[in-house]
């Protein structure tokens, strides 16, 4: 079992420039989850999806922040444009949802710095 | 609005002793509790569940107990090692919507625990 792959795993950018971050879920899983975590404000749900389809983006702190899954072994995460308050950590996580819960498993995530 | 929270944000314990990490939630309606490990570096790592309709569960050297009197969840370690440093973080599920669908997770600050030696 390969886990949640993101990459890349570091990101440095400077502002205004567009970025893109990818994420391939665990084969099988039905769920994606995006998730930002900073210091100051821990790990927020950003938005999620549920066979492929996003269920609710409530967390998406701007416009600026889009996410798409395109089929269910890909996902990306794009900020454009970037700004230095987005520098943060974000990851990628996914899992099996039916009839009841099931934990999340996370990927390594992606460090971003935008300068 | 409603959050979940940990008590102590820094924790300190001797290697081979127990250590207990302990975690307030506040929504109500939250039935499904999990907490995870993160090491420098990483994404946070499943430990162990729990779900509303019981009090404890037990894994290998690992103990959640839940009371839902007084909203309180709590990570039992036992024997610690040095592998166990790292940060833990407890969550609970936020169900986002009903029907067996997807289930969003909110998770609190984090406990450092740091296995002295």
């Amino acid at each position: 079992d390969a886990g949640v792959i993101q990459s890349p795993r570091h990101e440095v950018t400077e502002m205004g420039q567009e970025v893109t971050l990818r994420c391939k879920p665990i084969s099988g899983h039905n769920s994606l989850f995006w998730y930002r975590q900073t210091m100051m404000r821990g790990l927020e749900l950003l938005i999620y999806f549920n066979n492929n389809v996003p269920i609710d983006d409530s967390g998406m702190p701007e416009d600026r922040f889009s996410a798409k899954m395109p089929n269910a072994s890909f996902s990306t995460l794009k900020i454009q444009p970037s700004e230095p308050r987005d520098s943060a950590v974000y990851f990628c996580a996914s899992s099996l949802v039916g009839r009841g819960n099931s934990p999340l498993h996370f990927g390594n995530g992606t460090r971003l710095t935008v300068t | 609005g409603e959050s979940v929270g940990l008590h102590l944000p820094t924790l300190s314990v001797q290697e081979g002793d127990n250590s207990i990490i302990n975690c307030a939630y506040s929504n109500s309606a939250s039935d499904y509790f999990i907490w995870y490990k993160q090491e420098s570096g990483k994404g946070p790592q499943f430990i162990i569940d729990i779900r509303s309709n019981m009090d404890k569960r037990q894994g290998q050297r690992v103990t959640v107990l839940l009371n839902k009197t007084v909203k309180h969840l709590s990570l039992q370690i036992a024997a610690t090692q040095p592998g166990d440093s790292a940060v833990y973080f407890c969550a609970e599920n936020v169900r986002l919507y009903s029907g067996g669908g997807a289930d969003g997770l909110t998770f609190g600050k984090g406990t450092h625990l740091i296995i002295q030696p």
